[in-house]
């Protein structure tokens, strides 16, 4: 069975401030690994994903992530925040092979504070 | 292009009544998934289709069924509604595969009163 984590379920931050929201995964397969961002009454959009080959994943908005297979973590990250990047996150995990489903973590609202 | 497009945006029903919601994907899109939103349970999945098969399904009762034609298009239906099926249903699709990221919809905010 694969799970995902997300510890921190609000975090505020400064304006112009850099950012880290932590995810841990579990899976006894290899996994692919997305991050996604939900803004009010509304779906979810992909961020980034991790497939494959390099650790480092660059996404939309001046977003980042990077695969730790030892630590199993997906953490993201942003050098700095703007208000439009108050929302809410999420981290989802989908184990490779047998076409699992897709699982997804609690979710972090980031707070972007003025 | 256009994005997944789901109908009815809000919808009002009493409990035990029926729902039926629908999905209409990224053309080109094959694998069309649903997820029920709630404050307290997060995103739990649903179902998964690809090309008219159901290849996943989650920890739901029976109440809850979905199917997808064979233009891709998905809908779910809920049974004998009750309070606790109030949510924001989502869909979501991608192109084909495990390794693609879903596009999703904006939802459909459904209240059992």
């Amino acid at each position: 069975a694969q799970s995902v984590t997300q510890l921190d379920s609000q975090v505020p931050v400064f304006e112009e401030a850099p950012v880290e929201l932590r995810c841990n995964y579990s899976s006894s397969v290899s996994v692919y690994l997305f991050w996604y961002v939900q803004y009010p009454n509304q779906g979810l959009q992909l961020l980034l994903k991790y497939l494959s080959g390099s650790t480092l994943v660059k996404g939309i908005n001046g977003f980042e992530a990077e695969f730790n297979k030892s630590q199993t973590s997906f953490h993201l990250r942003k050098p700095s925040v703007h208000i439009s990047d108050t929302a809410e996150y999420f981290c989802a995990v989908r184990s490779s092979g047998g076409y699992q489903k897709v699982t997804f973590g609690t979710g972090t609202k980031l707070q972007v504070i003025p | 292009k256009a994005g997944v497009t789901q109908t009815p945006r809000y919808l009002i029903k009493t409990r035990g009544q029926q729902v039926t919601l629908s999905c209409s994907p990224i053309s080109g899109h094959r694998s069309v998934s649903w997820y029920q939103q709630t404050p307290g349970q997060g995103l739990q999945f649903l179902f998964e289709y690809f090309s008219e098969t159901q290849r996943n399904k989650g920890n739901f009762p029976g109440r809850f069924s979905g199917r997808q034609f064979s233009n891709s298009r998905s809908e779910m239906n809920v049974s004998t509604l009750e309070l606790g099926d109030s949510a924001l249903y989502l869909c979501a699709s991608c192109r084909t595969g495990e390794r693609c990221g879903y596009t999703f919809g904006s939802g459909t905010r459904l209240t059992v009163v």
